[in-house]
């Protein structure tokens, strides 16, 4: 069984500030990672996955995210954050046998001006 | 490319009664899933079919919830006798046949449910 789990519920950043959010996962077979955004009241929207390939992955809007098999981390980052990024972000994680993903309790981005 | 589909979007019912929820998955997509996620939680799987296969089911999925999908196109979820821990987002997806390396799922925007 995969699990991933995301470290700090809230971030808080000013506009143009580096957005850093944490997750580490668990999983006892290789890993597909993946981060999606949710804005109020909408679904999940895919931002970017580690499928083994490169290990620096980038996404839309100008995030990335780097998969650390030696810390069993893919912490999401984005140089400048902007006001339209205040939203709530999960990581989740699935497996070559197993097709669901499990996801973290989310991390919800303010961002001031 | 239309994304998943799912209505209604909200839905107020009173307990003890039953609700359904439909899912339209992207055109060709064989695997569907059902997802539910609570105010401040991520989302939790619930079940997931591949094409009219339901292939797995949470424990989370009490004998009150059932899912079909009879066609293996769109699909619905069921829950009689509603209680207020229903309460929740319903959230449908579906992913592409054929890749296996990490299939990209695509979430359909969500049913709220509110039981009072």
């Amino acid at each position: 069984a995969q699990s991933v789990t995301q470290l700090g519920s809230h971030v808080s950043v000013s506009e143009g500030a580096l957005v850093l959010l944490r997750c580490n996962y668990s999983s006892s077979v290789p890993p597909y990672l993946f981060w999606y955004v949710q804005y109020p009241n909408q679904g999940l929207q895919l931002l970017l996955k580690y499928t083994s390939a490169a290990t620096l992955v980038k996404g839309i809007n100008g995030f990335e995210a780097e998969f650390k098999k030696s810390e069993t981390s893919f912490h999401l980052t984005k140089p400048s954050a902007h006001m339209s990024d205040a939203a709530e972000y999960f990581c989740a994680v699935s497996s070559s046998n197993d097709y669901k993903l499990s996801f973290g309790a989310g991390t919800t981005v303010t961002v001031r001006a | 490319d239309t994304g998943v589909s799912q209505n209604p979007r909200h839905k107020i019912t009173k307990r003890g009664q039953n609700v359904t929820f439909r899912c339209d998955p992207i055109s060709e997509h064989n695997r569907l899933y059902w997802y539910r996620q609570t105010l401040g939680q991520g989302p939790e799987f619930l079940t997931y079919f591949q094409n009219e296969a339901q292939l797995e089911k949470s424990r989370l999925l009490s004998d009150r919830f059932s899912a079909e999908r009879p066609k293996g196109s769109f699909s619905t979820l069921e829950i009689q006798r509603t209680e207020q821990g229903d309460s929740a987002m319903y959230l449908c997806a579906s992913s592409a046949p054929g890749q296996t390396l990490g299939n990209t799922i695509y979430f359909g925007e969500g049913s709220w449910l509110t039981v009072v």
